[in-house]
């Protein structure tokens, strides 16, 4: 089975900065990769996939890059409604999910 | 527009059985495969099943291999999922998603773009 590991595991932002996640596979997936944001009580939302390729509707700040076992998604400039959880989700065999990253309000 | 509406969470006890549903509209059904997707409380997102677009191919989670099953009416639009030997550790929203797809240097890379509200299971005695 494919593990995914993100880091921070949480981290504390304030409105416009550049913020971060990383996203490691346990093996190479290539470009297999997608992001997801969830606000509480919400379903997740596609932001990025295939590594890179923004969702239709996802705002410019948001940037995915990677491939092989090591990806980022970049938001570069923080605003208020990008305060969530962010999950990476490997899709080279069947589906997994990293544990979660929340970004919260510094 | 894209409409997932799942139903069917409830309380159960230890042991029991359930049925998910998931209603779909807006988009051609058949032509898509789905998953289901559970989030336990205060957890992350965990993928629990697939099945292709025929319903010829089904996929699981090995936490769930065995106590659940995936089908789907594509004349009805609907996704279901069967969970039997329901567990403590199963409590969890579960999702219904679609599964999207781009084609990329020769390869499909899969996606989940489409996703219902949710339907919370309980199992407790």
């Amino acid at each position: 089975d494919i593990q995914m590991t993100q880091s921070p595991s949480s981290l504390s932002a304030s409105v416009g900065d550049r913020v971060t996640i990383t996203c490691r596979a346990s093996q190479s997936i290539s470009r297999y990769l997608n992001w997801y944001q969830q606000k509480p009580g919400k379903a997740p939302k596609l932001l990025i996939y295939a590594a890179s390729s923004l969702q239709s509707g996802v705002p410019l700040r948001f940037s995915g890059s990677g491939s092989g076992t090591d990806f980022t998604l970049t938001i570069s400039s923080l605003e208020p409604e990008d305060f969530a959880t962010y999950y990476c989700q490997q899709s080279y065999r069947v589906f997994t999910f990293g544990p979660g990253t929340k970004v919260d309000m510094k | 527009e894209v409409h997932l509406v799942e139903s069917g969470g409830d309380l159960e006890q230890p042991g029991g059985s359930l049925r998910l549903s998931c209603a779909a509209a807006g988009f051609t059904f058949s032509n898509y495969a789905m998953s289901w997707v559970r989030q336990a409380p205060g957890q992350g997102l965990e993928w629990v099943s697939a099945i292709s677009a025929t319903g010829d191919d089904t996929y699981y989670a090995d936490s769930v291999k065995g106590r659940f099953t995936v089908s789907r009416d594509n004349a009805k639009n609907t996704l279901y999922l069967q969970m039997n030997s329901l567990r403590a550790d199963d409590t969890a929203v579960y999702y219904c998603a679609e599964i999207g797809w781009t084609q990329q240097e020769l390869v499909a890379v899969q996606f989940l773009d489409y996703w219902g509200q949710g339907t919370l299971v309980t199992v407790s005695s």
